[in-house]
């Protein structure tokens, strides 16, 4: 199993700013997912994160809005860029096999206004 | 594209009573298909896989390709089953996009 913390759990910014969220594990993982849960939505893939590499994005999400590092096997970070309110979601790190989720952390809760 | 619907928003069943979690998907190919839960307060996790055809928790899903269903069942609830719960698909070949449903929240009365 994998143990994953994410920083910050929660944060309320202004509209057009931005926010970095940091994804953490205790081992090393090969794949690692960035998920978005809006208010009363299911998950959404926004990319995978790929160690020493660009990160690749689902369909209708963009590097420029959502930019994504992954440095090494146990880190990464999403960041959501010149937030809008519709970017109030839950951000979930993931970390699977293949295009398998299978452990989650604990999501930051991002409210904008 | 690959899709997953799961009909009930909320399902509210008595503790000991059997409970069925409904999960339709679509996708041309052969997926591989998942439950995950979430507790309350607790983060998402995955609860089963088709392929491994196991059981946890007293909790079975059996993938029916003809159906295109993968309902996920319990004959005996137990209040501690309350959470929610999401169905996902994985299409094959791996590289696609990872797609879960809607969710269902299950309530097991006392």
């Amino acid at each position: 199993s994998a143990v994953i913390s994410q920083k910050p759990s929660r944060d309320i910014c202004q509209r057009g700013t931005s926010l970095t969220i940091q994804c953490q594990v205790d081992s090393q993982v090969t794949m690692m997912f960035w998920y978005r849960q809006q208010p009363g939505q299911s998950l959404t893939l926004i990319a995978t994160a790929n160690q020493g590499s660009e990160a690749t994005y689902e369909s209708g999400f963009v590097i420029d809005k959502f930019p994504i590092s992954r440095p090494n096997l146990t880190f990464s970070t999403l960041t959501v860029s010149n937030m809008s309110p519709e970017d109030s979601s839950i951000y979930l790190c993931s970390v699977g096999r293949e295009t398998r989720p299978q452990f989650f952390g604990p999501g930051t809760r991002l409210t904008v206004l | 594209a690959q899709r997953v619907t799961q009909p009930e928003k909320l399902l509210s069943v008595f503790k000991g009573a059997p409970v069925e979690l409904k999960c339709n998907y679509s996708y041309s190919g052969s997926p591989e298909l998942f439950w995950y839960v979430q507790y309350s307060r607790q983060r998402l996790q995955l609860l089963l896989r088709h392929i491994s055809r196991e059981s946890i928790k007293g909790f079975t899903a059996d993938l029916n390709k003809g159906e295109t269903s993968f309902h996920l069942k319990k004959p005996f609830a137990q209040e501690e089953d309350s959470a929610m719960y999401y169905c996902a698909l994985s299409p094959y070949p791996y590289g696609q996009n990872f797609v879960f449903g809607p969710g269902t929240r299950l309530s097991v009365l006392p």
